[in-house]
């Protein structure tokens, strides 16, 4: 199994230019998640889907979308990026069962928003 | 007001040393579990260990191991005989079982050098 897997590790944008991070799982896990990360900060959760065609709101959701129409995949899309969306994003999944299980993480995507 | 604490910000500690990393909490959800991953400097976060409200006994994986102590809302990390490899920043986060978000909320992070 690749477990969970993130494209690009970096990217470069200026701002209003917009861009889709990759998620893949390949374990079947039907919770996926996005967090970002700050320097200094824990990760804060941007979007979750607790499965195919299910997505719904975390704590910081504004200025970015996503979309999940397969239970492997959870794209995360930014409409116009902006400066301070610059951070380091993390996908995770989770499986089935019970509401406090393990997240796995993917390697995460650092984005730089010039 | 703050749901994950870690007091420290940086740590340094000697080589196979024991090592105790704080982390506190507040919920007022009865069930909840509580984590701790560890981040190296090459960015992936790693999986350490899992404490669930209800478990009666301390959790342990290893050379880690953490102390619950559910009166005090406290899940501090111990790493026993520590190693150069331990080196990272490591974060305390909970899952509520009453949140439909199913987030995890983390704490800010402590970095722990450690000292050849």
């Amino acid at each position: 199994n690749a477990g969970v897997t993130q494209t690009p590790k970096f990217q470069v944008l200026k701002t209003g230019q917009s861009m889709t991070l990759q998620c893949a799982q390949d374990m079947n896990h039907e919770y996926m998640s996005w967090y970002r990360q700050d320097p200094g900060m824990g990760l804060r959760l941007i979007h979750y889907s607790v499965g195919a065609g299910i997505t719904d709101q975390g704590e910081v959701p504004n200025g970015y979308n996503v979309s999940r129409s397969t239970t492997e995949d959870f794209p995360l899309r930014l409409l116009s990026a902006a400066p301070s969306q610059t951070s380091v994003y993390f996908c995770a999944s989770s499986p089935p069962g019970r509401s406090y299980n393990e997240q796995f993480f993917g390697p995460g995507t650092r984005l730089t928003v010039l | 007001a703050q749901k994950i604490t870690q007091t420290q910000p940086g740590m340094f500690v000697q080589e196979k040393e024991a090592v105790t990393l704080d982390c506190t909490y507040d919920t007022s959800d009865p069930s909840y579990g509580l984590f701790w991953y560890k981040q190296p400097s090459s960015g992936e976060m790693i999986f350490l260990i899992y404490q669930g409200s209800y478990d009666q006994q301390n959790a342990t994986e290893g050379r880690y191991s953490l102390n619950f102590q559910k009166a005090r809302k406290s899940a501090n990390l111990v790493i026993s005989a520590s190693q150069l490899g331990d080196s990272a920043m490591y974060f305390c986060a909970m899952r509520e079982a009453g949140d439909s978000n199913y987030q995890l909320i983390w704490g800010a992070g402590t970095k722990l050098i450690i000292k050849p």
